[in-house]
C-alpha cells in the first residue's frame, strides 16, 4: 500500500534514555516532516526536509536531531528523554515544500517517558 | 505564541444535522488556510483548503468559509454522519526561513449522534 508508515507505534522508555522513530514514505515525494501532538492534541511542527535538505527547523531542543538518509526516509533521534517529551509524534510527507502541497500524515508514534 | 484559535473545543450534533466548526487565526498576512480531519488514533488527514483570494470553497459535504475581515475560518459540514465524529483543526500558513509552514490550531472534537 502506498503510505506513510512510522515505527514503532508505541515507544515505552525511561528518562534519560536514546530513543529513535523511524518514517518511511513511498509515496515518491520529495518533502518530508515531524510533527509533535501533545496530550491537548496541539499539533506543531519540528522539523521539515526537502530532497534531504533542513529546510524548517522550529525551536526544537537540540536532543532532537532528525535525519533523512534518502528522500524515503525521515529518522527522528532524541537523546537524553525527558518527561515532556512524551506526545505522540507524527511524520508526514508531501510532493514538495509549498504548502499548498497537501500534506499526508502517518499513523503517529505515541512516546512515553517515564 | 503562535498559535490558531477555535471557538468551540467540543462539538455534540445529531447525525444528518449540518455542523459548523469555527476557526479564529492570527496573522493577517496567510494566504493560505487548511481544515484536517483526525480519528481516534490516527494522523490528521486534509479535508478541504481555501486561499485568502477566496471566501467560500465547496467539496463533498463540506464547506469553508474565510472572513479575513475578521480573521475568521469556518468548516461546514453537511448531513453529518457518525463517520464525521473527529477531532478537527484548521491551519494557517507562516513563513519560518523563507518557507511556508502550517500552524495548526487547538481542535474541534464533533461529536454525532445517532
Amino acid at each position: 500500500d502506498t503510505a506513510v508508515s512510522q515505527t514503532p507505534k508505541y515507544l515505552v522508555t525511561q528518562m534519560g534514555n536514546d530513543k529513535s522513530i523511524k518514517c518511511e514514505q513511498n509515496l515518491g515525494h520529495d518533502t518530508m516532516y515531524w510533527y509533535k501532538q501533545d496530550s491537548k492534541k496541539f499539533l506543531k511542527i519540528m522539523f521539515s526536509y526537502n530532497n534531504k535538505e533542513l529546510i524548517i527547523n522550529e525551536t526544537v531542543p537540540n536532543r532532537f536531531s532528525p535525519k533523512s538518509p534518502d528522500k524515503a526516509h525521515l529518522n527522528l533521534h532524541i537523546n537524553s528523554l525527558e518527561l515532556g517529551d512524551s506526545a505522540v509524534y507524527f511524520c508526514a510527507s508531501s510532493q514538495g515544500p509549498r504548502v499548498s502541497n497537501e500534506q499526508f500524515f502517518g499513523p503517529g508514534t505515541r512516546l512515553t517517558v517515564l | 505564541g503562535e498559535s490558531v484559535g477555535l471557538h468551540l473545543p467540543t462539538l455534540s450534533v445529531q447525525e444528518g444535522d449540518n455542523s459548523i466548526i469555527n476557526c479564529a487565526y492570527s496573522n493577517s498576512a496567510s494566504d493560505y488556510f487548511i481544515w484536517y480531519k483526525q480519528e481516534s488514533g490516527k494522523g490528521p488527514q486534509f479535508i478541504i483548503d481555501i486561499r485568502s483570494n477566496m471566501d467560500k470553497r465547496q467539496g463533498q459535504r463540506v464547506t469553508v468559509l474565510l472572513n479575513k475581515t475578521v480573521k475568521h475560518l469556518s468548516l461546514q459540514i453537511a448531513a453529518t454522519q457518525p463517520g464525521d465524529s473527529a477531532v478537527y483543526f484548521c491551519a494557517e500558513t507562516r513563513l519560518s526561513g523563507g518557507y511556508n509552514k502550517l500552524i495548526f490550531g487547538a481542535g474541534t472534537r464533533l461529536a454525532v449522534h445517532p
